[in-house]
Formats: structure tokens, C-alpha cells, sequence
């Protein structure tokens, strides 16, 4: 069975902070996603990466797949209020399968 | 061009009654997953439904069961409803083949009492 860690699993900063955010599994995926969801809705996709040791770049916001592609993190430089939310990591299983296999989440929390 | 639609928004439902679900997919897209989220918790696949058949399952009983119409709507349905089946249950829609982006309506919350 395929699982995936995420931490830390709460984070409560202060405006302008920097902060990492760690997804780790065992197993291989053969693409992994990063997702965004606030309160009352569904998740929002981020960004998608494939290649092992990619490193995606979204205005403040860096994701990198590990070289095994057996992790991912994501960072956010500068961090501001409406970065608050839940951010969950997603892995594309190597075996053909349809299903997304999702972190715990990590709930953020941004301070003014 | 709309996006994932889901309903009811929010629900209430007594053990041991039924429930469905509705989704619609995006404009366009042949694919529906269904996924609950425990609060707290990530979404966890329940079923993925292609051309009107079920394609893959995940972790859940029978009680779980869908259905894909020919217009690509979805319907998901549980029976015999437990107080550990309360949770927000998220339909996703996608364009065939794993690969493709696949994007959430903003879901169903379902509250056993």
C-alpha cells in the first residue's frame, strides 16, 4: 500500500516568514501533485511534477520532486495571509492506477 | 464553462438511512472519482467511474456503491449509514487516462447523527 506523509501537520507563522513543507513516502510515484483547499471547498490544483529532481516555480511559492521521486516539498518564500490554508500533497501510483493517494494535509496558518 | 458541480452542499441523515450524491462534471470531461475527507484528514479514493463503469475502487465496503450516466453525471450512494460515515465527500472529474489534470467540485458534506 502506498503512503504519504506530510509535515509538519499544523504551521502558524508570521507574515513574511519562510516556511517548507515535507511530503515523504516509501514508494515510487510516478507523478505527484500539490493541492490547495480552504474552508468549504474542494482542493485546487498547484502544480503537477513528473520528472525526479524537478523543481516547479509559482510566483512565491517552489515545489521539488525527489530524485527517486519518492518525496516532494514545497516552499513559500515571504509568506502572506492569503496563503493560509490546508495544503495536501497527491501521488499518481506507478502501477497504471487511477486513483490519487493523498497526504494528512498540512494546515497553514499565516499571521498579519 | 462551469466547473465540478456537486449536491446537496450540506446534509443530515439519521444511522442506518441512505444517502446519494450527485455530481456533475466538468464541461467536456468523461471522468468522475469520488474521494471522502474525515475532518482533518487528506481525501481518500472511494471509486472511479469510466464510460458508465465502475474502473477502480478503493478501501470501502459495499454499503458504497455509484453509478455514471450517459452524460458523464454521477451518483454516489451509501446505505446503511454509521456515524463514521460524516465526512465531505469531493467528486473529481478528469479527461480520460491518468495523467490529465483532474479537478474538485467543492463537495457534499454528509453528517451522520
Amino acid at each position: 500500500t502506498q503512503l504519504l506523509e506530510q509535515s509538519p501537520q499544523f504551521l502558524s507563522i508570521q507574515e513574511g516568514e519562510n516556511l517548507t513543507v515535507y511530503c515523504n513516502s516509501s514508494s515510487v510515484f510516478s507523478s505527484l501533485q500539490w493541492y490547495r483547499q480552504e474552508p468549504g471547498e474542494g482542493p485546487v490544483l498547484l502544480v503537477t511534477v513528473v520528472t525526479g529532481g524537478e523543481v516547479k516555480k509559482l510566483k512565491r511559492l517552489t515545489f521539488q520532486f525527489g530524485d527517486a521521486r519518492k518525496d516532494s516539498s514545497l516552499h513559500i518564500t515571504a509568506a502572506q495571509p492569503g496563503d493560509t490554508g490546508l495544503y495536501l500533497c497527491a501521488g499518481e501510483g506507478t502501477d497504471s492506477s487511477y486513483k490519487l493517494i493523498f497526504g494528512s494535509g498540512t494546515r497553514l496558518l499565516v499571521r498579519p | 464553462d462551469a466547473g465540478v458541480t456537486q449536491s446537496p452542499t450540506h446534509l443530515i441523515k439519521t444511522r442506518g438511512q441512505q444517502v446519494t450524491l450527485r455530481c456533475s462534471p466538468k464541461s467536456g470531461h468523461d471522468t468522475v472519482s469520488w474521494y471522502q475527507q474525515a475532518l482533518g484528514q487528506g481525501p481518500q479514493f472511494i471509486f472511479q467511474y469510466y464510460e458508465e463503469e465502475e474502473r477502480q475502487r478503493g478501501n470501502f465496503p459495499d454499503r458504497f456503491s455509484g453509478h455514471q450516466f450517459p452524460n458523464y453525471s454521477s451518483e454516489l450512494n451509501v446505505n446503511a449509514l454509521l456515524l463514521g460515515d460524516s465526512a465531505l465527500y469531493l467528486c473529481a472529474s478528469s479527461l480520460g487516462n491518468s495523467g490529465n489534470t483532474i479537478y474538485f467540485g467543492e463537495g457534499s458534506w454528509l453528517t451522520v447523527v
